[in-house]
């Protein structure tokens, strides 16, 4: 067990909807990253939070949005479904600003869009 | 951007031996680290091994250890006594000095333990 809790653990939906995963972080970590795993595409970086603050974007599509909290518990919007959307999507976290820049993924969400 | 490259989509071995994963690279950075992360059927992404490009030291974790080449910027990793519960995808990973991005993955590597 990682430390990182993400909800829901699966998820199905049809096209053109908009859903909400859940991610928190592990105790002490102030950093949230979010990742799409894909056959086609592999594992891919979308976005990073520090401490409530946006830090990098990766290959995140414009119908998709995150946001991190005060309690530092993050959120990855999906809006517009698209069949392609289908993926696993993990939340990292890690202790950003050190020298340490293991990131300790969640068990991940499973997005299925029909 | 970074890259990472790794060249076995597949790699088999035996209960009890020796397996090396290959894994390639490409940054433009001086300052960065490099990780393994493991993925069982229960896809759950699990930190292997990391190793700061800073240091000359390979780096070891009980059975696993890595072959780190920076001029070459090559970056395999090693299992011995390979175990049943080795079975899984294999992913190198890069993130550049900073902290401020994520990682960046290689398509993977599918392990087969036979036993």
């Amino acid at each position: 067990d990682s430390g990182v809790t993400q909800t829901p653990k699966h998820l199905i939906t049809a096209t053109g909807q908009r859903v909400t995963l859940r991610c928190s972080p592990r105790s002490g970590d102030l950093s949230v990253y979010w990742y799409q795993q894909s056959l086609d595409q592999g594992l891919q970086f979308l976005i990073q939070y520090y401490n409530g603050e946006e830090r990098a974007k990766g290959n995140i599509l414009e119908r998709f949005s995150a946001q991190q909290f005060p309690d530092l518990h993050s959120e990855l919007n999906l809006s517009s479904l698209e069949l392609g959307d289908s993926a696993l999507y993990f939340c990292a976290s890690s202790v950003y600003g050190t020298e340490i820049y293991e990131q300790y993924f969640g068990p991940g969400t499973r997005l299925t869009v029909t | 951007a970074q890259t990472v490259t790794q060249s076995q989509p597949e790699m088999s071995v035996q209960e009890a031996e020796t397996v090396t994963l290959s894994c390639t690279y490409d940054t433009s950075e001086s300052d960065y680290y490099l990780f393994w992360y493991k993925q069982p059927p229960s896809r759950q992404m699990i930190l292997v091994i990391r190793q700061e490009a800073y240091k000359q030291q390979n780096a070891t974790e009980n059975r696993f250890s890595v072959n780190f080449q920076k001029a070459a910027k090559s970056f395999s990793l090693k299992i011995s006594d390979s175990q049943l519960g080795d079975a899984a995808m294999y992913f190198c990973a890069i993130v550049e000095g900073g902290g401020a991005d994520g990682l960046t993955f290689g398509k993977g590597t599918h392990l087969i333990i036979q036993p």
